[in-house]
């Protein structure tokens, strides 16, 4: 049971829109702690994809954004790719560094 | 551009103590610059945050953790470890070791190891 919630899956065809939530609390997104996004690829690493609720790291294209209101955040991609196929992973802080149980991202 | 590099045994007995050292290159560790983390992944779920150390030795774990683990600096190898004790099937996972800078606000990981999996068998 993660202390951030992240739908398990999401789907979109080529060139569409996905949204991907991250429910918190008042005790870490609520309490203002920033949200941080993380890309993992099969088989490898995680990478930084957003971090700062909103802010890309060099080399992240724009068709990645994401924004936080209240106790939740979203990550957006736009003009989906069959590489963006991935899991993906918000993080956030409530008295230590947690994360969302992740989403499986697939492009249809 | 910082490299990190985990090492140890992929097959620990149960009750028996992990061990893992991340080596790390294209950059100091006592420079100051980062924390050094760990983080670990059971197959197929999601991360879990083990914990993090400063260039100084000064720590912070996961309180869910605490009590099993310890992670120490070898700034003369440029090396950080991770000890975790009393291990069961449920330490079974990749572990991963990460670098987040020294902001002065909660960890963001911008470098990371590729992993390494260890097994929790007898």
């Amino acid at each position: 049971q993660s202390v951030l919630t992240q739908p398990p899956s999401v789907s979109g065809a080529p060139g569409q829109r996905v949204t991907i939530s991250c429910t918190g609390s008042s005790s870490n997104i609520g309490a203002g702690y920033d949200v941080h996004w993380y890309q993992q690829l099969p088989g490898t690493a995680p990478k930084l994809l957003i971090y700062g609720n909103s802010n890309r790291p060099s080399g992240v294209p724009d068709r990645f954004s994401g924004s936080k209101s209240g106790t939740s955040a979203s990550l957006a991609i736009t003009g989906l790719q069959a590489e963006d196929e991935a899991d993906y992973y918000c993080q956030s802080y409530d008295s230590s560094v947690v994360f969302g149980g992740g989403t499986k991202l697939t492009v249809l | 551009q910082v490299q990190l590099q985990e090492s140890g045994p992929g097959l620990v007995k149960p009750s028996q103590t992990l061990s893992l050292t991340c080596t790390v290159s294209g950059g100091s560790i006592s420079s100051g610059d980062y924390y050094w983390s760990w983080i670990r992944q059971p197959p197929g779920k999601g991360l879990e945050w083990i914990g993090y150390i400063y260039y100084s030795g000064s720590t912070y774990y996961n309180p869910s953790l605490k009590s099993r683990v310890t992670i120490s600096v070898d700034t003369s190898k440029n090396q950080f470890s991770l000890k975790l004790s009393s291990v069961t099937a449920a330490d079974t996972a990749v572990y991963y070791c990460a670098g987040s800078p020294n902001s002065g606000y909660d960890p963001i990981f911008d470098y990371w190891g590729q992993g390494t999996l260890v097994t929790v068998s007898s």
